[in-house]
């Protein structure tokens, strides 16, 4: 399986400022994905990330709030922008990896956000 | 539309006997049906998967699973509980027909395996 790496581990930002969350992959994924979570329940999908196109964003987010790049197909970034404490979560990097079929997600081991 | 249930919060069971770990879906075509775990401060990390093939799949850990059409259920199942297992569980659906379709988490599970 895909190895996942996400840089910072955890970080504590100031309301008004931003985040960017890198997630680094060691083979070349075609679609990567970025999850919320609040600690101790269920994940929500934020938005896909395929290389060479726009982000796909789910209900409920928006480009301004989380833009996301995608340069290659081995990284990305997400960024959390004009952070409230609202935003406080864990951000998960995920990928789908090909090998084997087009069916199980990987995942990095989270971004714990904290916003003050 | 695609959804996956997880109707306990938490599961509590002594090292040494067996558990399960319940999740039921819905999908409009097959399932493919997935287990998660997450321990404390980590990411979640694959257990195994049901994707066609023999009912009762087996994965990391010690750990199973039996696919039932019929009842639509997907149960997690471990014979001898350790208490390392305590974590907790996800479970998850995608629609096989659907190359677009996502995968679909459960509200998760909290086993706590006591010694």
């Amino acid at each position: 399986s895909a190895v996942i790496s996400q840089k910072p581990s955890r970080d504590i930002c100031q309301r008004g400022t931003s985040l960017t969350i890198q997630c680094q992959v060691d083979s070349q994924v075609t679609m990567m994905f970025w999850y919320r979570q609040q600690p101790g329940q269920s994940l929500t999908l934020i938005a896909t990330a395929n290389q060479g196109s726009e982000a796909t964003y789910e209900s409920g987010f928006v480009i301004d709030k989380f833009p996301i790049s995608r340069p290659n197909l081995t990284f990305s970034t997400l960024t959390v922008s004009n952070m409230s404490p609202e935003d406080s979560s864990i951000y998960l990097c995920s990928v789908e990896d090909q090998r084997g079929g087009l069916d199980t997600q990987y995942f990095g081991p989270g971004t714990r956000l904290t916003v003050l | 539309a695609q959804s996956v249930a997880q109707p306990e919060d938490q599961v509590n069971v002594a090292e040494g006997n067996p558990l399960t770990v319940k999740c039921t879906y819905s999908v409009s075509g097959n399932p493919y049906l997935f287990w998660y775990v997450q321990y404390p401060n980590r990411g979640l990390q694959f257990l195994l998967k049901y994707i066609t093939g023999d009912n009762l799949v087996k994965g990391s850990y010690g750990f199973e699973a039996e696919f039932n059409k019929s009842q639509t259920s997907f149960h997690l199942k471990k014979p001898s509980a350790l208490v390392s297992d305590s974590a907790l569980y996800f479970c998850a659906v995608r629609d096989a027909y659907s190359s677009a379709s996502k995968i679909i988490f459960g509200s998760g599970t909290r086993l706590s395996i006591r010694p």
